[in-house]
């Protein structure tokens, strides 16, 4: 199947400080990126879907201005979480896909602990 | 209100044992997906299903979507240790893709 590839794998950053996380579609174009929070045994939140060369649809109670979202080639979205809290340490997810209604393949997730 | 909801939250069964999950919707999905996710890493795609009545089978597991496409199940026979991990149910919404809250598996040998 196709490759999604999500770096880091995990990062450990000072509170204050911002984190970039990159998503790649390795073998396809991924007109599509979603970008996932989760908990520590709770299912996928999405935060946001991004079309690549758009902005992203932030959704309900996702602070844009916190978690910036650029997807500005058809294979990397990127999101960084500025100014980086511990209520911000979660495991992040990025999903990609070709188009609508196509099978979304996922990233190995990262895993950010803020300090 | 999750758009899906997924039932149980947590299992505990015995080897041998067979289980089934839920996940039910008051909207009309084109297709719902099943996922398996062990920790620290991300989903992994068990199947999909888009026919409503649709029934699908992967070695023991058994998937469904139910005729009106508003709920599918996965049913496990003769669960093993190997089975243990978080299901997630997922349908597309909108250009969206949404997963219920979970189901954690263990199966203890």
């Amino acid at each position: 199947g196709a490759v999604v590839s999500q770096h880091p794998s995990w990062v450990i950053c000072k509170s204050g400080t911002s984190v970039k996380i990159e998503c790649r579609s390795l073998d396809f174009q991924a007109t599509t990126m979603f970008w996932y929070r989760q908990f520590p045994k709770q299912s996928l939140m999405l935060m946001a879907t991004s079309n690549e060369g758009s902005k992203a649809t932030y959704e309900q109670g996702v602070e844009k201005d916190k978690f910036l979202i650029n997807h500005a080639s058809l294979t990397l979205s990127t999101l960084t979480v500025t100014s980086a809290h511990p209520e911000d340490s979660s495991f992040y997810i990025c999903s990609a896909r070709a188009s609508m209604n196509t099978e979304a393949f996922f990233g190995q997730g990262t895993r950010l602990t803020v300090v | 209100t999750q758009l899906l909801e997924q039932s149980p939250q947590f299992l505990s069964i015995q080897e041998g044992e067979n289980l089934t999950v839920y996940c039910n919707s008051s909207s009309v999905f084109s297709s719902l997906q099943w996922y398996r996710q062990e920790p620290g890493e991300g989903p992994v795609l068990l199947v999909t299903v888009v026919t409503g009545g649709e029934v699908k089978k992967l070695k023991r597991l058994t998937f469904q979507f139910g005729d009106a496409r508003k709920d599918s199940s996965l049913h496990i026979t003769a669960a093993q240790p190997g089975d243990t991990g978080l299901y997630l149910c997922a349908g597309e919404y909108g250009n969206k893709l949404v997963f219920g809250a979970g189901t954690i598996l263990r199966v203890k040998s």
